[in-house]
């Protein structure tokens, strides 16, 4: 199946910094991607749709100053969480949509864990 | 909400024995989609319904819709240890925007 690689894994950051999280898909063309957040035995949260050259949209509730999405080609989103604090401490899991036969799947990322001390 | 909730959320059974998970959703669904996560790590696509779909089989998943009552099972049958992960269903509602919204997910362990 589609592969989409994530990086980095985990990151341990101060509180105040910025960090970002690539998403790539490997092997097909990704025009719509999407970020999600997880919290510790919770379910995933999608945060925000990234689109390929045009702004992301983003979920009711999450701030689009702070969590800034860049779909700049076919193959590559990155989410930048800026100005971390310990409550932006979670698991980010990106997917992209593919299409496979007659049907879209989602193929996920192995998602960033994200501490902020 | 247009989460989808799953039940039971925890699920403790011994190794070959079935494990039956539970989905319901909210609205009219294209498709419904069952997805595995092992601690950690993303999501790893299972299998995909749709809507005009009853039921489903993959090796040993087993997975049903009932559009009626906006709720779908996933069974595994002959489990076995690898199986422990946590289960999501995932819905793409016909209204909204092409996007998918998991349920709450089911935590299966299976014991040696």
């Amino acid at each position: 199946g589609a592969v989409v690689s994530q990086h980095p894994s985990w990151v341990i950051c101060k509180s105040g910094t910025s960090v970002k999280i690539e998403c790539r898909s490997l092997d097909f063309q990704a025009t719509t991607m999407f970020w999600y957040r997880q919290f510790p035995k919770q379910s995933l949260m999608l945060m925000a749709t990234s689109n390929e050259g045009s702004k992301a949209t983003y979920e009711q509730g999450v701030e689009k100053d702070k969590f800034l999405i860049n779909h700049a080609s076919l193959t590559l989103s990155t989410l930048t969480v800026t100005s971390a604090h310990p409550e932006d401490s979670s698991f980010y899991i990106c997917s992209a949509r593919a299409l496979t036969g007659a049907d879209e799947k989602l193929f996920f990322g192995s998602g960033t864990q994200l501490s902020v001390l | 909400s247009q989460q989808g909730e799953e039940d039971p959320q925890a699920l403790s059974i011994q190794e070959g024995e079935n494990a039956t998970m539970n989905c319901s959703y909210k609205t009219s669904i294209n498709n419904l989609q069952w997805y595995r996560q092992n601690s950690g790590r993303g999501l790893v696509h299972l299998i995909l319904i749709r809507s005009n779909e009853r039921e489903k089989h993959s090796g040993r998943l087993r997975v049903t819709l009932d559009t009626s009552k906006k709720s779908s099972s996933l069974l595994i049958t002959a489990s076995r240890a690898a199986d422990t992960a946590s289960y999501f269903c995932a819905t793409d509602w016909i209204q909204g925007a092409q996007k998918l919204v998991f349920g709450q997910g089911t935590r299966l362990t299976i014991n040696p």
